[in-house]
């Protein structure tokens, strides 16, 4: 069974780069799966940041695109999210998930989830 | 950049009642919708892929199904496990949406 665990500071300021690590277990990362970014404001709903695939293809939300780098380290078997330039809206708890391979491409496995704080 | 809108936004029933969610996009379906369920401090549990399915371990009192632009969420008989937030999702190509949530609460 695949596990997702996210890592990074819980606080950064505004201005700076957000930097988020999910370490994937129990799957291996170059498999046909992608695996995807979706944050959640405090008290909202789920919003897709982007996926990438161990080829290093990649697909963004066109409203953070410009502010977003998604990544795969093979040699650790994890990928990563980077997003720049962050605002107070930018306050989430950040989820790294896995794309299942049924036709839709539903999310099918999901990380606990990691808040991040954007203040100075 | 389609949209989802999912309504009731708060449903109340009462545990053993019929829960029916609605689901609907602003330009047709393509069929390849998934729904969540998310319980407080919890991440979201995949339910229902590609408009019907049920995904592992997932009850079946739990069924989906669509037509059109509008896709439903049925729960046949409500558990108290069952009260929580429910998302909808569909996937175009390389984007990937959600719809706002309806909130299944206890009357």
């Amino acid at each position: 069974q695949v596990h997702l665990q996210e890592s990074g500071p819980g606080l950064v300021k505004p201005s700076g780069t957000l930097s988020l690590t999910c370490a994937v277990s129990g799957a291996s990362i170059s498999s046909s799966n992608w695996w995807t970014w979706v944050r959640q404001p405090p008290g909202k709903g789920l919003e897709w940041i982007g996926e990438i695939h161990y080829t290093g293809s990649s697909n963004y939300n066109e409203s953070l695109e410009s502010r977003v780098t998604i990544s795969v380290d093979e040699s650790k078997n994890e990928f990563s999210l980077k997003l720049s330039s962050v605002t107070a809206a930018d306050t989430a708890v950040y989820y790294c998930a896995r794309v299942g391979v049924q036709m839709g491409l539903p999310i099918d496995s999901w990380g606990q989830g990691t808040l991040v704080s954007i203040s100075s | 950049e389609i949209v989802l809108t999912q309504s009731p936004a708060t449903l109340s029933l009462s545990p053993g009642e019929r829960a029916t969610l609605s689901c609907r996009a602003s330009q047709s379906f393509s069929r390849y919708l998934a729904w969540y369920q998310q319980k407080p401090g919890q991440a979201p549990r995949l339910l229902i892929y590609d408009e019907s399915n049920r995904a592992t371990g997932v009850p079946a009192r739990f069924s989906g199904s669509g037509s059109g632009t509008d896709f439903t969420l049925t729960i046949s008989s409500l558990e108290p496990e069952d009260f929580a937030i429910y998302y909808c999702q569909e996937r175009r190509g390389n984007w990937l949406t959600f719809g706002g949530g309806t909130k299944v609460e206890i009357k």
